[in-house]
């Protein structure tokens, strides 16, 4: 199993160019997360699914969507980046049982946005 | 949102000495559970816990589950070179057992 897989590992985007950062999981996760990590604050929630076919905001979903395209693929789309959302971007699958079950991370996309 | 506030921000310490880092919430948590991060990878599950007053161990690591399901604790001893990274704090959070929150992290370096 490759756990929890994403793409790409760097990036370097243009302000106002688009991206779709991929997140495909082998390990029947139901609930998928996206997180983002910057110096001293820590893994901040952007959106998070509990389930095939749901998604949610978390902490700071301004200037991102995402798709639950099916069970193993969670994506995180960039409609127009900007330099603040220049991050450490991390996806993450957890369940199936979903109650109190850890969290298994990627390992991580770092994004530079110029 | 609901905040985990993590203490210390950051640790140095010598190899050998042990280590005690907290994480506090103004909302009751039912999960408390921590992570490692090692530099440039995604973190990893070092201990999770369930009920308020647990006490968990995994080798020289051991974290405590608060009474009043409003913090918890974990304990390093003995710490050694490869300790060294990031220690977060996380937990279901606003109502949900699938939104999962993390503190800010606790930055851990050990002199050999």
């Amino acid at each position: 199993n490759a756990g929890v897989t994403q793409t790409p590992k760097f990036q370097v985007l243009k302000t106002g160019q688009s991206m779709t950062l991929q997140c495909a999981q082998d390990m029947n996760h139901n609930s998928m997360y996206w997180y983002r990590q910057d110096p001293g604050m820590g893994l901040r929630l952007i959106y998070y699914s509990a389930s095939e076919g749901t998604t949610d905001k978390g902490e700071v979903p301004n200037g991102y969507n995402v798709s639950r395209l099916n069970k193993r693929e969670f994506s995180l789309r960039l409609e127009s980046a900007a330099p603040s959302q220049t991050s450490v971007y991390f996806c993450a699958g957890r369940g199936p049982r979903g109650r109190n079950t850890e969290a298994f991370f990627g390992q991580g996309t770092r994004l530079t946005v110029v | 949102g609901q905040q985990l506030n993590q203490s210390p921000q950051s640790m140095f310490i010598q190899e050998g000495e042990d280590v005690s880092m907290n994480c506090t919430s103004s909302s009751i948590f039912n999960t408390w559970l921590w992570y490692k991060q090692d530099p440039g990878e995604g973190p990893v599950l070092l201990i999770a816990l369930y009920k308020a007053g647990e006490l968990t161990s995994n080798g020289r690591l051991t974290a405590q589950f608060g009474i009043t399901r409003k913090d918890s604790f974990l304990n390093i001893s003995a710490s050694i070179p490869s300790d060294v990274g990031i220690y977060f704090c996380a937990g279901p959070s606003g109502g949900s057992n699938y939104k999962l929150t993390f503190g800010k992290g606790t930055l851990l370096t050990v002199n050999p």
